[in-house]
């Protein structure tokens, strides 16, 4: 089985400041993590996915999430926020074909 | 790319009625897709995978009977609540799996069902 915390429910920052949304898993398999964005009212975007090799990963809108396997981390950052940045941010993680484990989510509120 | 769509997109309906909320994966083929239901400011929860050309698989503590699932076809799943009560009312979110190898998943834009 997995398992997901993501560490802060919420994360007050201001535009342009840099953020860093923490994500820590536990898995007894190999996985692969995701990190989604979800806007008011809507589903989930895909932000980026580490599937294998480099453990920096790149994703949309200037994300970026590093893979640390030792701490069994994968954090998202972004340099920059913007006001659109705001959301509600979902770490995953999803064994060789299996089911997707979610965190709890964390809302990042991008205040000007 | 690949979207997954949702409809519909908001529905209010009466105490009792029945309400079908449909996911379709617009171009490509899904297997497997999932329901979940997301209370506000809360995770997702998963209700059930649904599995084109079987029964669904239902989460522990789901009612299988309230919710019907239907995947009939690749890009067709369904959703329906039966009987519907105000404690029903809530978002519901559907994702098809895109790669079944990584487990990587496309959303669908999520239904928001209200239920007087």
């Amino acid at each position: 089985a997995q398992s997901v915390t993501q560490l802060d429910s919420q994360v007050p920052v201001f535009e342009e400041a840099p953020v860093e949304l923490r994500c820590n898993y536990s898995s007894s398999v190999s996985v692969y993590l995701f990190w989604y964005v979800q806007y008011p009212n809507q589903g989930l975007q895909l932000l980026l996915k580490y599937l294998s090799g480099s453990t920096l990963v790149k994703g949309i809108n200037g994300f970026e999430a590093e893979f640390n396997k030792s701490q069994t981390s994968f954090h998202l950052r972004k340099p920059s926020v913007h006001i659109s940045d705001t959301a509600e941010y979902f770490c995953a993680v999803s064994p060789n074909a299996g089911k997707s484990t979610f965190g709890d989510g964390t809302t990042l509120t991008v205040k000007p | 790319g690949a979207v997954v769509s949702q409809h519909p997109s908001r529905v209010i309906c009466k105490s009792g009625t029945s309400v079908k909320i449909e996911c379709r994966s617009l171009d490509f083929q899904a297997t497997t897709m999932f329901w979940y239901r997301q209370f506000p400011k809360q995770s997702l929860m998963l209700m059930a995978t649904s599995n084109e050309g079987s029964k669904a698989t239902y989460e522990q503590g789901v009612e299988k009977d309230k919710f019907l699932i239907n995947h009939a076809s690749l890009t067709l799943s369904t959703l329906t609540v039966t009987s519907a009560h105000p404690e029903d009312s809530s978002f519901y979110i559907c994702s098809a799996v895109i790669n079944s190898n990584t487990g990587e998943l496309f959303f669908g834009e999520g239904s928001r069902l209200t239920v007087l």
